[in-house]
């Protein structure tokens, strides 16, 4: 089945550590995202890729950075100079251009704790 | 920059009945999409229904409708018979149809509805 795939779902992690989230997609979509999820503030877009090799900052960019070696994976880490990271960490992926049916396909998600 | 106001953070709505959430946005552009999405406790996010904006119709998936009114840049969803599953936080999400550094989605706030017996 085709799908996306985030991992893990649960992670905790220590004051001052990187932590990366990683997203594999097998839908032969050219974009790829991140958003966050804070209680009572919706879904916030952190990077965007559009195609390999190539990603833009989203509205809340500082603190994360990203990779997009392959078509298939966008990895997300969160380094230590994000000062407030414990929340939910969504991954998703779309068609590009004017074609397809403009929806994103999400993953399950990942809850990042920082202790 | 486009924005999407989801003005309802709660709903209630009994078993069986009929709820509407409101969505409103605000964009220049003539052509993009809109959605509803649903997210469980689960937490997974389900498209429920799309629009695009150059259709008048309004789009209908079984119990779920929209009113689309494009002038008034409004889309609210209705939910009709509504069961018992259809609790979870719903966002409404807008989408440049130009593709592009513009195919980012951008989400409402949310409304949580809880459904009552």
């Amino acid at each position: 089945d085709g799908g996306i795939t985030q991992s893990p779902k649960y992670l905790f992690r220590k004051e001052g550590q990187n932590v990366t989230l990683s997203c594999e997609q097998n839908l032969n979509h050219d974009a790829m995202y991140w958003y966050r999820q804070d209680p009572g503030q919706g879904l916030r877009l952190i990077y965007y890729s559009q195609i390999v090799n190539d990603f833009q900052k989203g509205d809340i960019a500082e603190g994360y950075s990203v990779s997009r070696e392959k078509k298939e994976s966008f990895p997300l880490t969160v380094t230590s100079a994000q000062k407030n990271p414990t929340a939910f960490y969504l991954c998703a992926s779309s068609t590009q251009g004017t074609g397809g049916t403009g929806e994103l396909f999400f993953g399950e998600g990942s809850r990042l704790t920082v202790l | 920059a486009q924005t999407v106001t989801q003005s309802q953070p709660e709903m209630s709505v009994q078993e069986a009945e009929t709820v509407t959430l409101s969505c409103t946005y605000d964009t220049s552009e003539s052509d993009y999409y809109l959605f509803w999405y649903k997210q469980p406790p689960s937490r997974q996010m389900i498209l429920v229904i799309r629009q695009e904006a150059y259709k008048q119709q309004n789009a209908t998936e079984n119990r779920f409708s929209v009113n689309f009114q494009k002038a008034a840049k409004s889309f609210s969803l209705k939910i009709s018979d509504s069961q018992l599953g259809d609790a979870a936080m719903y966002f409404c999400a807008y989408r440049s149809a130009r593709g592009g550094t513009a195919s980012k989605l951008t989400f409402g706030t949310g409304t949580r509805l809880q459904v009552t017996l």
